[in-house]
């Protein structure tokens, strides 16, 4: 199983900045079926990036997504008021699908 | 554009069987992989299992003995039976779809087990 850790647990930023968010795999993923969502109260989880750095159907180009290997990078530019929230990184290449614990990202 | 809709009992007795109905409409549940994820209060997003259109399945390791995830092509649905439940599975649960990653989710139905 690919445990997945994400840092820091939480992020205090205020909007207009850039918020940079980690995920460390216990092993390589050697393909590229590595994802983010967002997860708000109330809502279903929104899928931000796939395959490490394809943004989804309608996801602003503030969202990016980089990485390889174990080490992967969720990159918010601008913040607006709605991207504070949760989000949750996760690799769909192999069984069992894991997430990571989540970073929370806070008003300042 | 595809949707998904969750059904099911929002309470469920300790020890007894949870059981949910994922319906898929405006596509095929032909192909692709169709998922179960769970969000407990206060935690973070718990991956459940997933179920092919063939019957296909991959479960949690820590849930597997008490999982059965199975689809109905028929009807379009896909379900979830969780045995010998306790607090610990009380949760929001969601079934997604997995193309591009889990691009589509259903609105979620909140179950809460207690006597």
């Amino acid at each position: 199983e690919i445990v997945l850790t994400q840092s820091p647990g939480t992020l205090s930023l205020s909007p207009g900045e850039t918020a940079t968010l980690s995920c460390r795999a216990s092993q390589n993923i050697n393909n590229i079926y590595f994802a983010w969502y967002q997860v708000k109260p109330g809502q279903p989880p929104r899928l931000l990036i796939y395959g490490v750095s394809g943004r989804a159907t309608g996801i602003p180009d503030r969202f990016s997504g980089s990485g390889s290997g174990t080490d992967f990078t969720l990159t918010i530019s601008r913040l607006e008021p709605e991207d504070f929230a949760v989000y949750f990184c996760q690799q769909y290449g192999s069984s069992p699908r894991t997430f990571g614990q989540g970073t929370k990202l806070e008003i300042k | 554009q595809v949707q998904l809709q969750e059904s099911g009992p929002g309470l469920v007795k300790p020890s007894e069987t949870l059981s949910l109905t994922c319906t898929v409409s405006g596509g095929s549940i032909s192909g692709l992989y169709w998922h179960w994820i769970r969000l407990a209060p206060g935690k973070g997003l718990e991956w459940i299992g997933f179920v092919s259109h063939s019957g296909d399945t991959r479960y949690n390791p820590a849930l597997i003995s008490r999982l059965t995830i199975s689809v109905d092509p028929s009807k379009n649905q896909f379900s979830l039976r969780l045995n010998s439940v306790t607090a610990a599975d009380t949760a929001v649960y969601y079934c997604a779809r997995e193309y591009s990653a889990l691009e589509h989710w259903g609105p979620g139905i909140q179950v809460s087990v207690s006597s």
